[in-house]
């Protein structure tokens, strides 16, 4: 397994700004993902943060909105760009390993987000 | 398309009695299907695999391919098991997330 830790843990934020969360891993890893949780809601993936390369996006989220760094195999940024209170939500880092058949996706604690 | 359906927002039953979390999942591939539960100010934690085919808490699930469901079972419910579990597949690197369902154990 892995510690995952998220920064800022919790944050409220006039609309129109822009927010950072980062997500730091004790080891490296070869996956990093972004979830959003709406209230009430289940995860929804955003995207998977690629070492070196860009981020790949689900459908219904671009990079303009979320861009993402991974400068690293233990680190990543999520901004939230032009925030308006539908961004309300908790933010999820996860990481993971690939290539092993044990592959199994690890959670940082959240990044609880409250737009006005 | 993945799809997992979780029809249970809401699950409660008495401290003793057996639990049943229903997960029905879609997909084309061969697929890996996980249980995660996040208890009351927690983080999101794995409870089980359908690889491993282990018992974590007493929880068990077995891998139904031909009613393409992934149930959580435990005989005996503790007043602990209280939380939102989610039923989770893997398919193409990518985890798809059913509902949820809001377990609540009554003493």
């Amino acid at each position: 397994s892995a510690v995952i830790s998220q920064k800022p843990s919790r944050d409220i934020c006039q609309r129109g700004t822009s927010l950072t969360i980062q997500c730091q891993v004790d080891s490296q890893v070869t996956m990093m993902f972004w979830y959003r949780q709406q209230p009430g809601q289940s995860l929804t993936l955003i995207a998977t943060a690629n070492q070196g390369s860009e981020a790949t996006y689900e459908s219904g989220f671009v990079i303009d909105k979320f861009p993402i760094s991974r400068p690293n195999l233990t680190f990543s940024t999520l901004t939230v760009s032009n925030m308006s209170p539908e961004d309300s939500s908790i933010y999820l880092c996860s990481v993971g390993w690939s290539g092993s058949r044990w592959e199994t996706q690890y959670f940082g604690p959240g990044t609880r987000l409250l737009v006005l | 398309a993945q799809r997992v359906t979780q029809p249970e927002k809401l699950l409660s039953v008495f401290k003793g009695a057996p639990v049943e979390l229903k997960c029905n999942y879609s997909y084309s591939g061969s697929p890996e299907l996980f249980w995660y539960v996040q208890y009351s100010r927690q983080r999101l934690q794995l409870l089980l695999r359908h690889i491993s085919r282990e018992s974590i808490k007493g929880f068990t699930a077995d891998l139904n391919k031909g009613e393409t469901s992934f149930h959580l079972k435990k005989p005996f419910a503790q007043e602990e098991d209280s939380a939102m579990y989610y039923c989770a597949l893997k398919g193409a690197q990518k985890l798809v997330f059913g509902q949820g369902t809001r377990l609540t154990i009554n003493p």
